[in-house]
């Protein structure tokens, strides 16, 4: 079966432009997690969703990051406002149900703001 | 200081030989996840755990709840090993805390 999908794989963009990442979970997987890495870091959590609902989204750097998912399924990572710091790789994951799982994890999408 | 420390950083050994990586945390858990990403590509899981001791072919995982520290052991390490592991740990929350992960190169 298909594991978790991130699209694009790569995006460059301007400083001040806005973007989005698109995650396809594992079907039937009700938890979802958004991840951002930065080189040579561990990835650190950003927000949590289980079904549609954001049940933890206190990673979220400022307000200009927010998340959607709004069938349960697919989500959207939107930032405004790019600057060059949100450089990094977003990375999603999924999980049955949520509590102490294991997670599966896209590839990742790789953001440059240049 | 991070809730989550791995060590050594970076660990380059020769083909064959028994690998370490060790990780401490700080907090308490609900379990302890094992984590390898290959150059440019996702994040596998290897392990989770939140007692004693796991094996998965070469590698095994062992956690010290009392001490705070798990261990990833590879054994007859290989070329192909080549990756960062990563520790993560889960609190009861759902979200993953991760450390700052470990580059391990074997060379042939």
């Amino acid at each position: 079966g298909a594991g978790v999908s991130q699209t694009p794989s790569n995006k460059v963009t301007e400083k001040g432009k806005y973007v989005e990442l698109r995650c396809d979970p594992i079907s039937g997987h009700t938890a979802l997690y958004w991840y951002r890495q930065s080189l040579g870091q561990g990835p650190e959590f950003l927000i949590y969703f289980q079904g549609t609902g954001a049940a933890d989204d206190s990673g979220l750097p400022n307000d200009r990051f927010f998340a959607v998912r709004p069938e349960g399924s697919v989500s959207t990572l939107k930032i405004q406002r790019t600057e060059r710091g949100d450089s990094a790789v977003y990375l999603c994951a999924s999980s049955p149900g949520g509590r102490g799982e294991t997670q599966y994890f896209g590839p990742g999408t790789r953001l440059l703001v240049l | 200081k991070n809730e989550v420390e791995q060590s050594p950083q970076n660990l380059t050994a020769q083909e064959g030989e028994f690998i370490t990586i060790n990780c401490s945390y700080s907090v308490g858990i609900s379990a302890l996840h094992w984590l390898q990403q290959h150059p440019g590509g996702g994040i596998v899981s290897l392990f989770m755990l939140s007692s004693g001791k796991k094996k998965h072919g070469r590698l095994i995982a062992t956690i010290n709840i009392q001490e705070k520290h798990s261990s990833l052991h590879i054994t007859a390490s290989h070329p192909r090993d080549s990756a960062v592991y990563i520790c993560a740990v889960s609190q009861g929350a759902q979200k993953l805390v991760f450390g700052q992960g470990t580059r391990l190169t074997i060379n042939p």
